[in-house]
């Protein structure tokens, strides 16, 4: 049971434009989104994250969009840079503290 | 604090035997998490702790998967007889309640069953 989806598995963009990663998700009970980003060879890392009660977080060139209505919530990366090739998960959990992840999007940024 | 460890980094065993898993996760966090990784469905929840005890279980896979954490400082995922699908990444992860960043992950242990 997928309760958290990520539809592409690979996204390609060239250095300087925005990248979008979807992420959309089933459990109405999430109430906290996360996203990470993973090297080849190394752990899941924290990159950016979303209460329920929020539609938008930006950190830097890193921006997160909540719509709880479509149950969808997306990264924008702006302006895109080779070093943010990586695979993303989007992650989601409730009161419980049991988190669910995507299937990943492995980003290219091309120079 | 070195983060969440994890060992070995890459174990190759073949079908049949026993394969085990270790983590150590960051002192003082008080959940602990165990993931599979798969080209397939990307993260899977195997099984989570709370203060040692397992909470939910209901993503291992089936009863060859055993996990245990005899203490705040260590757990074992344990998979016997191993086989080739069990071939994967195993990532270990660690929270403390109210953290904004959530988990923090081991770097993982590949596992090839042949």
């Amino acid at each position: 049971d997928q309760q958290v989806k990520q539809n592409s598995p690979s996204l390609s963009v060239q250095e300087g434009r925005i990248s979008i990663l979807n992420c959309d998700y089933t459990n109405s009970m999430f109430d906290y989104f996360l996203w990470y980003k993973k090297y080849p060879a190394e752990g899941p890392t924290f990159l950016i994250s979303i209460s329920s009660i929020k539609d938008k977080n930006e950190d830097g060139r890193f921006t997160v969009f909540l719509n709880k209505s479509a149950k969808h919530l997306s990264l924008h990366i702006v302006p895109s840079q080779p070093g943010d090739s990586a695979v993303y998960f989007c992650a989601a959990s409730a009161l419980n503290n049991d988190m669910r992840f995507g299937a990943g999007t492995r980003l290219t940024v091309k120079p | 604090d070195a983060g969440v460890i994890q060992s070995p980094r890459h174990e190759v065993t073949e079908m049949g035997q026993e394969v085990t898993l270790r983590c150590k996760p960051i002192s003082g966090h008080d959940y602990l998490f165990w993931y599979r990784q798969t080209m397939m469905r990307g993260l899977e929840l195997l099984i989570y702790f709370n203060n040692n005890v397992p909470i939910d279980d209901s993503g291992m896979p089936e009863d060859r998967f055993s996990a245990k954490m005899p203490n705040a400082s260590f757990s074992t995922l344990k998979i016997q007889p191993s086989e080739p699908r069990d071939s994967a990444v195993y990532f270990c992860a660690s929270s403390s309640p109210g953290t904004d960043y959530g988990y923090t992950f081991g770097s993982g242990t590949r596992l090839t069953v042949v």
